[in-house]
């Protein structure tokens, strides 16, 4: 079957740590891989994609790399900033379904 | 364009009354999805619909729930009767095959 699994959160970090938060999937085919963000009070948002392996999608220095040998999208980014306190969701796409995961809630601190 | 709309916003209601929510779509967007997001148990897909046809309902938790899309440009969601269980954040999503879920801004329904 199709599923998503992420870190557990709540991640807090101090402004300008480095950020990761694993993801792995399981899928049958050749699934596109997305991670989301939620605002506070607001729906989720596509934050980057990936749709192939060994694609890296990237957007407002967070990144992420589609990796089918270990089946993980993890997500990076270098210096985070307070404004990045989300949720952020991992998710798959396979044909016209999309599976999420659980999300990971971040905080970031002054 | 005005991105998925969702209606209402907020949503406070007793034990045993209707509630509906609803959702416009994005206009030329095929495929419409309903979630429910709770702290427990996270974001969960409850019905799907592609071409105003459900597709997959079987995330709907019990028959209180039903979805409808009558047109290509709304869609409702009731519980009848509804349950303090029953209080979180319902979102709508639409798709037209390229890639991006677009998600509306979600009735937060609180069930007293």
């Amino acid at each position: 079957g199709n599923s998503v699994t992420q870190m557990e959160g709540p991640v807090t970090l101090s402004e300008e740590a480095f950020l990761t938060i694993n993801c792995t999937y399981t899928a049958t085919g050749y699934p596109s891989l997305f991670w989301y963000v939620q605002y506070p009070g607001e729906g989720l948002q596509l934050l980057l994609k990936a749709t192939k392996a060994d694609d890296k999608g990237s957007n407002k220095g967070f990144e992420a790399t589609y990796r089918k040998e270990t089946t993980s999208f993890h997500l990076e980014k270098g210096s985070v900033q307070v404004s990045d306190s989300a949720v952020y969701f991992c998710a798959l796409r396979n044909g016209n379904q999309f599976y999420f995961g659980t999300g990971t809630s971040l905080t970031v601190i002054p | 364009d005005a991105g998925v709309i969702q209606s209402p916003r907020h949503e406070v209601t007793e034990m045993g009354q209707e509630v509906t929510l609803r959702c416009k779509p994005i206009s030329g967007h095929n495929s419409l999805f309903w979630y429910r997001q709770t702290m427990m148990r996270g974001l969960e897909l409850l019905i799907y619909f592609n071409n105003n046809v459900p597709i997959d309902d079987s995330g709907m938790p019990e028959d209180r729930f039903s979805a409808k899309m009558p047109n290509a440009s709304f869609s409702t969601l009731k519980i009848q009767p509804s349950e303090p269980r029953d209080s979180a954040v319902y979102f709508c999503a639409s798709f037209a095959g390229a890639e991006k879920l677009f998600f509306g801004s979600g009735t937060q329904l609180s069930v007293l």
